[in-house]
């Protein structure tokens, strides 16, 4: 079955330090992979898309990498600030139509 | 620019009742969704409309219709609602359909089913 596993746990770390976030996928081929941010009672907002062909892309302290092999993504946020504490929510494309299947999220908390 | 906006913003049913979430963005976007997220669990598609005039199922479609009013405007309803139905519903909307583009998500239903 197709599934987008992202960890449950939430993630605890000092402002300063990198948060990495994993998202790995089965049974999907997506040509892209988009990031999103959450806060609580809020919508989900964009934050990166990275495509099949492409091994990483960056924006401000972010940092997106996309494994086609491993089917794996990784998600980091450098210089980690309390105000980037939210859900980070990683999409798979399914069918190259912009129809999303998104993982359940990873919380993350930056400890000031 | 108001992006996506829903309303209402929260609602109460009783088992049976039936109503109408409204979604409207004003960013001339073509294609729009209606999502579900449930505690646990990612946010499911009900429904979406990749352009005017175009409906179609996503991943839970069950229980919900939908209408495309115009380019602005998608709603989603339920007719005859169920406790499963309690639930967060968010309408997003993109750019196109076709290839890569970002969604753009509205603040959100609460709806509670009794």
């Amino acid at each position: 079955s197709q599934k987008i596993e992202q960890n449950s746990e939430a993630l605890n770390i000092q402002e300063g330090k990198t948060a990495t976030l994993t998202c790995n996928y089965t049974n999907y081929s997506p040509a892209y992979l988009q990031w999103y941010r959450q806060d609580p009672g809020r919508g989900p907002v964009f934050l990166l898309l990275i495509r099949e062909n492409e091994k990483e892309k960056r924006k401000e302290r972010l940092k997106v990498t996309f494994d086609t092999t491993l089917k794996q993504s990784l998600f980091h946020i450098t210089a980690s600030q309390p105000a980037d504490s939210a859900t980070y929510l990683c999409a798979l494309d399914i069918d190259g139509n912009n129809r999303l299947a998104f993982g359940k999220g990873n919380q993350v908390v930056v400890i000031p | 620019n108001a992006g996506v906006t829903q309303t209402p913003k929260f609602q109460v049913l009783k088992t049976g009742q039936s109503m109408t979430l409204q979604c409207a963005q004003d960013m001339n976007h073509n294609s729009m969704y209606w999502y579900r997220q449930d505690p646990g669990m990612g946010l499911r598609l009900i429904y979406y409309s990749a352009s005017e005039g175009t409906t179609d199922k996503g991943e839970v479609p069950n229980g919900y219709n939908v209408s495309r009013l115009n380019k602005r405007e998608f709603s989603l309803r339920l007719e005859s609602a169920a406790p499963s139905q309690t639930s967060v519903y968010f309408c997003a909307s993109s750019e196109e359909s076709g290839g890569p583009n970002e969604q753009f998500f509205g603040p959100g239903t609460r709806l509670t089913v009794l």
